[in-house]
């Protein structure tokens, strides 16, 4: 079946650091893969997405490259600030129309220090 | 435009006691989600729907079950609540489309507390 495994957290950086947080799945076919990204008492929030092979996303300096000789989708940031503190969870999407769903991975959470 | 909302934020209950969780956007959305998430599991989808008064089983149904009467509104029921299902529920929405169904826009969450 399909899966998404996720670096173990907490993950601890100084502001100004360079972030990298591992992502690896398991899936048949061509999924969707997605960053989102949870803010301490909020839902998640969608942060970027790639759709097919060396695709890359990015979005408020994140991104994120969709590696099919690897299954990987590692995001990166080069400079965290401490407004990047959350939880962040990667993500696939498989199915065909009207039946299509969410795998998540188990998340990481995030704490940038000034 | 408040997206998706959900009620109540947060509830406790006794083993044995039922309770309803309301979702509700305002996207005219076609698609609904309820997920649970829970410490080192991410999340798991409950149940979903496709449409105005259709529902389906996702990963972990059991305990729980669902409506989906009006399109704007999901609900999720625990007819006989247990310490399991102590955890926080999202509720989660996406248009029809093949572009733009690629996104899901969640809820705040409700934490749930079964004693």
């Amino acid at each position: 079946g399909n899966s998404v495994t996720q670096m173990e957290g907490p993950v601890t950086l100084s502001e100004e650091a360079f972030l990298t947080i591992n992502c690896t799945y398991t899936a048949t076919g061509y999924p969707s893969l997605f960053w989102y990204v949870q803010y301490p008492g909020e839902g998640l929030q969608l942060l970027l997405k790639a759709t097919k092979a060396d695709d890359k996303g990015s979005n408020k300096g994140f991104e994120a490259t969709y590696r099919k000789e690897t299954t990987s989708f590692h995001l990166e940031k080069g400079s965290v600030q401490v407004s990047d503190s959350a939880v962040y969870f990667c993500a696939l999407k498989r199915g065909f129309f009207g039946n299509e769903k969410l795998t998540f991975g188990t998340g990481t959470r995030l704490t940038i220090i000034p | 435009n408040a997206g998706v909302t959900q009620t109540p934020k947060f509830r406790v209950l006794k083993t044995g006691q039922s309770m309803t969780l309301l979702c509700a956007q305002d996207m005219n959305h076609e698609y609904m989600y309820w997920y649970r998430q829970d410490p080192g599991m991410g999340l798991r989808l409950i149940h979903y729907s496709v449409g105005e008064g259709t529902t389906a089983k996702g990963e972990v149904p059991d305990g729980y079950n669902v409506s989906r009467l009006k399109k704007q509104n999901f609900l999720l029921g625990l007819e006989s609540a247990a310490p399991s299902q102590t955890s926080v529920y999202f509720c989660a929405s996406n248009p029809k489309g093949l572009q733009v169904r690629e996104t899901q826009y969640f809820g705040p969450g409700t934490r749930l507390l079964v004693l």
